[in-house]
């Protein structure tokens, strides 16, 4: 069964442009999660969608969007870009979503590396 | 959620058992513990997960003691292929956090 696939791998950015990025999920997996990674914060979570509703969120700005089509495939938008929205971003995938116990173990993508200059 | 507190780094040699213990005083009642793996310029491996006791896949161990305080990841005889951070978390309901995670290094 194919993994999680993330487009691009590699992006680079100037200040001040949007960008989307693209997360395409195990198919029959419900539930896409948005994980910011960057080596002084870690691993943050930025939002969780389950059929195509946005159900929980982390501690991001405005800026920082997303939206999940019928077919389970995720898009996140960063718009208005700054130097320290450079990170990896990765994309997970579950069967249901986080509320639920059963069936939330997330599988990763490999991310995409934004570049901001 | 709990927050999580573990070593930075762990060096071990291949075919030892590497325990790697996690702190999390302020566990909620209903948090499960999870580990997660992740090799460089890849996104996180479930790895394994635990309410109480002692939980064995076929690739790790999870000992989770009656307080809950803390949890030890073991991993058996490990491989140079084992080097990767290790990330425990406190999980419930809400969305997953991550701690810093341990770095361990695998030496011939």
């Amino acid at each position: 069964k194919a993994g999680v696939t993330q487009t691009p791998r590699y992006l680079i950015k100037t200040r001040g442009q949007q960008v989307t990025l693209s997360c395409s999920p195990i198919s029959g997996h419900r539930s896409v999660s948005w994980y910011q990674q960057t080596p002084g914060q870690g691993l943050q979570f930025l939002f969780e969608y389950f059929s195509e509703t946005q159900r929980n969120k982390g501690n991001f700005p405005g800026r920082f969007s997303g939206r999940q089509f019928s077919n389970s495939r995720s898009e996140m938008n960063v718009s208005t870009l700054e130097l320290g929205d450079s990170a990896l971003y990765l994309c997970a995938s579950s069967l249901g979503g986080l509320a639920d116990r059963r069936s939330y173990e997330q599988y990763f993508g490999p991310g995409t590396r934004l570049t901001v200059t | 959620l709990a927050k999580t507190t573990q070593p930075i780094s762990m060096d071990s040699y291949e075919g030892q058992e590497v325990n790697i213990t996690c702190s999390h005083n302020n566990i909620a009642t209903n948090d499960y513990i999870t580990w997660y793996q992740q090799f460089p310029s890849q996104g996180p491996r479930f790895i394994i997960q635990g309410y109480k006791t002692k939980v064995t896949n076929e690739v790790a161990s999870l000992f989770i003691p009656a307080d809950r305080k803390s949890s030890t990841l073991s991993l058996p005889r490990v491989s140079l292929s084992d080097t990767a951070v290790y990330y425990c978390l406190g999980e419930n309901t809400d969305k997953l956090i991550f701690g810093t995670g341990t770095r361990l290094q695998v030496f011939p």
